[in-house]
């Protein structure tokens, strides 16, 4: 079964500062990797994406993640912090063996950047 | 492209009432999810569906029956309402798994019901 845990309920972060979101994760084959944003009152939007190649991911908004197979984890990061960035930030996970499987989420971490 | 549009936006419903959620995508993905949300717990997979005609379920199915008769709809509904049911939820769609958009999933903006 395949899992994804994001660790802090909450971040805090001034403006200006870098931040970082955690994320790991649990697969029995490769793992498929993705961060999805959610502002108040709105559905989740792709920020990035992980299959293969490069271990550091660039998405919107500035965003990055690098993923850490020996770590499982795939923390989202960027170097400096907008107001713009409060939002809900879900980490998620799709195992590549064994057929079609579901993608799963995190319980979602609030990132709140202080002007 | 609307992308993916939920409605209604809100409902509230009495116990044992029953309604549809209508799920409708424009961009011709072959997926589509039913989540629900609820703080703490993330959003939860209720049914999906691999393509026009076909459901499976997911992690929280119990009390919820879906059809996709048409590729670009997916319905949701509850045959009768409970508490346990006040939520939000949240249609989704993606391309055919395995293609080069890979699993990037597609939201449309939620329904928040509550259910007395």
């Amino acid at each position: 079964a395949q899992s994804v845990a994001q660790p802090e309920d909450q971040v805090n972060v001034a403006e200006g500062n870098p931040l970082t979101v955690k994320c790991t994760y649990s697969v029995s084959g490769n793992p498929y990797l993705f961060w999805y944003v959610q502002y108040p009152n709105r559905g989740l939007q792709f920020l990035l994406k992980y299959i293969t190649g490069d271990n550091l991911v660039k998405g919107s908004y500035g965003f990055e993640a690098e993923f850490n197979k020996s770590q499982t984890s795939f923390h989202l990061k960027k170097p400096s912090a907008l107001v713009s960035d409060s939002a809900l930030y879900f980490c998620a996970v799709r195992d590549m063996s064994g057929g079609y499987q579901k993608v799963t989420f995190g319980t979602g971490t609030k990132l709140q950047v202080i002007p | 492209n609307a992308g993916v549009t939920q409605t209604p936006k809100f409902r509230v419903l009495k116990t044992g009432q029953s309604m549809t959620l209508l799920c409708a995508q424009d961009m011709n993905h072959e997926y589509m999810y039913w989540y629900r949300q609820d703080p703490g717990m993330g959003l939860r997979l209720i049914h999906y569906s691999v393509g026009e005609g076909t459901t499976a379920k997911g992690e929280v199915p119990d009390g919820y029956n879906v059809s996709r008769l048409k590729k670009q709809n997916f319905l949701l509904g509850l045959e009768s309402a409970a508490p346990s049911q006040t939520s939000v939820y949240f249609c989704a769609s993606s391309y055919l798994a395995g293609g080069p958009s890979t699993d990037t999933q597609y939201f449309g903006p939620g329904t928040r019901l509550t259910v007395l």
